[in-house]
């Protein structure tokens, strides 16, 4: 089964402006969640999505949203980009939600640099 | 809220010496427990797991075991290899409610031939 896979692997963008991130799931897999690695603040849960609803949010600001499509495949956009959001963007799917214990698994992120 | 307090880095080892990564925790309810490992540029592989108290989650020569009465979960191994060196995140995801699993900070381990 191929793993989770990330679009682009890497990219560069200047303050005030928009990106979208791509991440499709292992097959079968129905649920994906996001995550902001960063040296500072460690790895923090941006949201998750199933069934292209979001279930679960962290604390970021609105600027980042995301989306589920019926295949599963999800989409994450920051908008008005800040300095600060330069950071390794994680995204990991799962079969079913709602089961704490299942397992996540992990793409290889997508590095992005705001300059 | 949930938390997970990981020992700060980085750890320095010779090849063959044991290691220990402290994880303690704070939950309410009974969640799961998790060690991730990422190695340089690339995301996150899941190492072990343990889904209740006593449970001891092992692979690839590592083991923690699931404390509840001292909330820790410490990661160790009895030789590490220097194809071990990487970082390591404790975890959790807590029972009920809400899925937002909480990362530890991440342990830096540097193993030397």
């Amino acid at each position: 089964k191929a793993g989770v896979t990330q679009t682009p692997r890497y990219l560069i963008k200047t303050r005030g402006q928009q990106v979208t991130l791509s991440c499709s799931p292992i097959s079968g897999h129905r649920s994906v969640s996001w995550y902001q690695q960063t040296p500072g603040q460690g790895l923090q849960f941006l949201f998750e999505y199933f069934s292209e609803t979001q279930r679960n949010k962290g604390n970021f600001p609105g600027r980042f949203s995301g989306r589920q499509f019926s295949n599963s495949r999800s989409e994450m956009n920051v908008s008005t980009l800040e300095l600060g959001d330069s950071a390794l963007y994680l995204c990991a799917s799962r079969f079913v939600p709602g089961q704490e214990q299942e397992t996540q698994y992990f793409g290889p992120g997508t590095r992005l640099l705001v300059l | 809220g949930n938390s997970v307090t990981q020992m700060e880095g980085p750890v320095t080892l010779s090849e063959e010496a044991f290691l220990t990564i402290n994880c303690t925790y704070t939950a309410t309810g009974y969640p799961s427990l998790f060690w991730y490992v990422q190695y340089p540029g690339e995301g996150l592989q899941l190492l072990l797991k343990a889904t209740k108290a006593d449970d001891k989650g092992s692979n690839k020569g590592f083991e923690a075991t699931y404390r509840k009465e001292t909330t820790s979960f410490h990661l160790e191994k009895g030789s590490v290899q220097v194809s071990d060196s990487a970082v390591y995140f404790c975890a959790l995801s807590s029972s009920g409610g809400s899925y937002i699993p909480t990362f530890g900070r991440g342990t830096s381990l540097i193993v030397h031939p």
